[in-house]
């Protein structure tokens, strides 16, 4: 099965800091990629996605992701965070299921607390 | 209004009882999938649904059943409830041509006791 590691679960940053939130997939075909975030109580929106083309995305919020093929990686990154990011972010990859369709498979996400 | 509702937001039932969760979307969207989401796991798919007579198993399907009334209806059903099913769970739709964009409703919070 495939699937998606975030390996930072619970970050704690300073505003104005900078965040690299790491995100590895084992899928070896071709991938879409995506970063979720989830505000405290709210539902999941799309952050940016990676489908193909320059491997530099840039998402809302100041927030951009590279895509390294060769590492698996799909990290997401924002120069200078703001107490505002507080939220779960959660990286995911569409991949092929056993049906032939295509699913999202999601990270277990990572918490990141930002402190005034 | 919201594109992707959920009924109810907030549920607690007993053991064994059966419980079903709505889901309606007003983006005119084929395809609609339910996960759920519980701490550390992140959301993990439960079923989707790519038209009304198209109806597959995710990878946590076991428990859980599914009827897709309508383009836009997609229920969930927990025939008889059980503890470990306590989490949150999420619908999402998504259009074919977008490339796999996911878009979420507000989520349930179940709870068995």
């Amino acid at each position: 099965a495939q699937s998606v590691s975030q390996h930072n679960h619970h970050v704690i940053l300073s505003e104005a800091a900078s965040l690299e939130l790491g995100c590895n997939y084992s899928y070896g075909g071709t991938v879409n990629l995506f970063w979720y975030v989830q505000y405290p109580g709210q539902h999941l929106q799309l952050l940016l996605k990676y489908f193909s083309g320059d491997p530099l995305v840039k998402g809302i919020k100041g927030f951009e992701a590279e895509f390294i093929k060769s590492k698996f990686s799909f990290n997401l990154r924002k120069p200078s965070v703001q107490w505002s990011d507080t939220a779960e972010y959660f990286c995911a990859v569409n991949y092929l299921t056993y049906t032939g369709r295509r699913a999202l498979t999601f990270g277990s996400g990572t918490r990141l607390q930002v402190q005034p | 209004d919201a594109d992707v509702t959920q009924t109810p937001r907030n549920r607690i039932t007993k053991t064994g009882k059966r419980i079903m969760l709505e889901c309606s979307q007003t983006k005119g969207h084929d395809r609609m999938y339910w996960y759920r989401q519980d701490p550390g796991l992140g959301l993990r798919l439960i079923y989707y649904s790519f038209d009304v007579k198209d109806i597959n198993k995710g990878e946590i399907s076991d428990g859980y059943s599914v009827s897709r009334q309508a383009q836009a209806k997609f229920s969930l059903s927990l025939e008889s409830a059980i503890p470990n099913q306590t989490a949150l769970y999420f619908c999402a739709t998504s259009d074919p041509d977008s490339t796999y964009e996911q878009y979420f409703g507000p989520g349930t919070r179940l709870t068995v006791t």
